[in-house]
């Protein structure tokens, strides 16, 4: 089975503060996604990546970033926190670029911003 | 542009009862359908696909049928027990410029099914 790890269940950070969300899958997969999850506006796509050190913008990217130093190893960045980041965070991967690949979720980063 | 529409939850169900999650689409190609199913406290998971027209994914006893003429994929289950509390996504991967392939999920449905 393939396995997503998010680094931290739940985390609470300052305004203003520099986050790192780490996400690790251990299945050889090209490409990983970084989404948030809020009420009432389901699953929204920050930042993707189909390879190493590549990196393509989603749907909401403003105030993200995100680096990919190695395959397994996928990281969204916030450069200055705010309230408006907190957030459930989902990590992704799939194997391939094929549009019938389904897409493995780790099981979130509940983060809170104060 | 492309989306996916899922019934207004909560749907509040008995033991034993059938499930239908109505789930359509709009697309401008044809994509490949999914539906995923999130419990509580954790990330989402795969519970069945179908990647053409006709298809049949099933799971556990989830079943769905791309059906290209209604542009739906309704999950159904003949017999829901508690532990299928939960929320369902439905959702469809596309392709945009440089050949890249996203996923667009609808808001979720909550299923509560009680003893």
């Amino acid at each position: 089975d393939v396995k997503v790890t998010q680094s931290s269940r739940y985390l609470v950070k300052r305004t203003g503060e520099k986050v790192f969300l780490e996400c690790v899958q251990d299945m050889d997969h090209e490409n990983m996604f970084w989404y948030r999850q809020d009420p009432g506006l389901g699953l929204r796509l920050i930042y993707f990546s189909y390879d190493v050190k590549m990196k393509e913008k989603g749907d909401i990217p403003e105030g993200y970033s995100v680096s990919r130093e190695k395959k397994e190893r996928f990281s969204l960045i916030l450069e200055s926190a705010s309230t408006n980041q907190t957030s459930m965070y989902l990590c992704a991967s799939s194997l391939h670029r094929g549009f019938d690949q389904p897409q493995h979720f780790g099981d979130g980063t509940r983060l809170s911003i104060l | 542009g492309d989306s996916v529409t899922q019934m207004e939850g909560p749907v509040t169900l008995s033991e034993e009862a059938f499930l239908t999650i109505n789930c359509t689409y709009t697309a401008t190609g044809y994509p490949s359908l999914f539906w995923y199913v999130q419990y509580p406290g954790e990330g989402l998971q795969l519970l069945l696909k179908a990647t053409k027209a006709d298809d049949k994914g099933s799971n556990k006893g989830f079943e769905a049928t791309y059906r290209k003429e209604t542009t739906s994929f309704h999950l159904e289950k003949g017999s829901v027990q508690v532990s299928d509390s939960a929320v369902y996504f439905c959702a469809l991967s596309y392709s945009f410029s440089g050949g890249y392939n996203k996923l667009i999920f609808g808001a979720g449905t909550r299923l509560a099914v009680h003893p």
